[in-house]
């Protein structure tokens, strides 16, 4: 069974806008990460954060953690058309990654 | 070039037949896997292989099989095709430096595998 799930499973914004979106997992870890996929393609990874840290920043990306809720969060600022994707959170634990179902995120022009 | 390419990109077969779906890196990584995807449920786990000789079964091995040919060749096999095994499938790598991972993986494009 999948360890992550996104939460919503899909979103429409402006461009513009901020979005967020967010990621529960049950397990302990020892890293948790953000991947995109454009429609069909493979898996890019955006941003992997650490079980001991709690915010991390990479240009308009900002991930957070809570490792006390098993939860984190992606905020992408000012979104573009461009970053029209699906967002997937990824938990790395003892040698393995489990993706969630990922959300869909439509950005509108 | 891309790093991670797999072949081929897509595949009909039919029920029955046996299939090999290739993967190839030039990243220089130990740590291969294989995923598939389906629609609203995100990716799963089939295989993974820390380095030639290690190979390990993920979350979904039940009628796939693979080969760790080389450190740059990673190959699974579906023995006898099923219509459910109709997914999106895909390759991935990641490194260590001094023998600790670092986690990040590389993907590559694809296969889209039909089985009828």
């Amino acid at each position: 069974s999948q360890q992550g799930e996104e939460d919503p499973q899909a979103l429409s914004i402006q461009e513009g806008e901020n979005a967020t979106m967010n990621c529960s997992y049950k397990t302990s870890i020892n890293n948790l990460q953000w991947y995109r996929q454009n429609s069909g393609r493979g898996l890019v990874h955006l941003i992997l954060i650490r079980s001991n840290e709690r915010e991390k920043h990479s240009g308009r990306l900002r991930v957070t953690l809570d490792t006390s809720k098993k939860s984190s969060s992606l905020l992408i600022t000012a979104s573009r058309a461009a970053d029209t994707a699906s967002y997937f959170c990824a938990t790395a634990g003892f040698n393995k990654f489990y993706f969630g179902s990922g959300t869909k995120l439509n950005v509108k022009p | 070039d891309a790093d991670v390419t797999q072949t081929p990109r897509n595949r009909i077969t039919k029920t029955g037949k046996r299939i090999m779906l290739e993967c190839s890196q030039t990243k220089g990584h130990d740590r291969m896997y294989w995923y598939r995807q389906d629609p609203g449920l995100g990716l799963r786990l089939i295989y993974y292989s820390f380095d030639v000789k290690d190979i390990n079964k993920g979350e979904i091995s039940d009628g796939y099989s693979v080969s760790r040919q080389a450190q740059a060749k990673f190959s699974l096999s579906l023995e006898s095709a099923i219509p459910n095994q109709t997914a999106l499938y895909f390759c991935a790598t990641s490194g260590t430096i001094a023998g600790v991972s670092y986690n990040e993986q590389f993907f590559g494009p694809g296969t889209r595998l039909t089985v009828l």
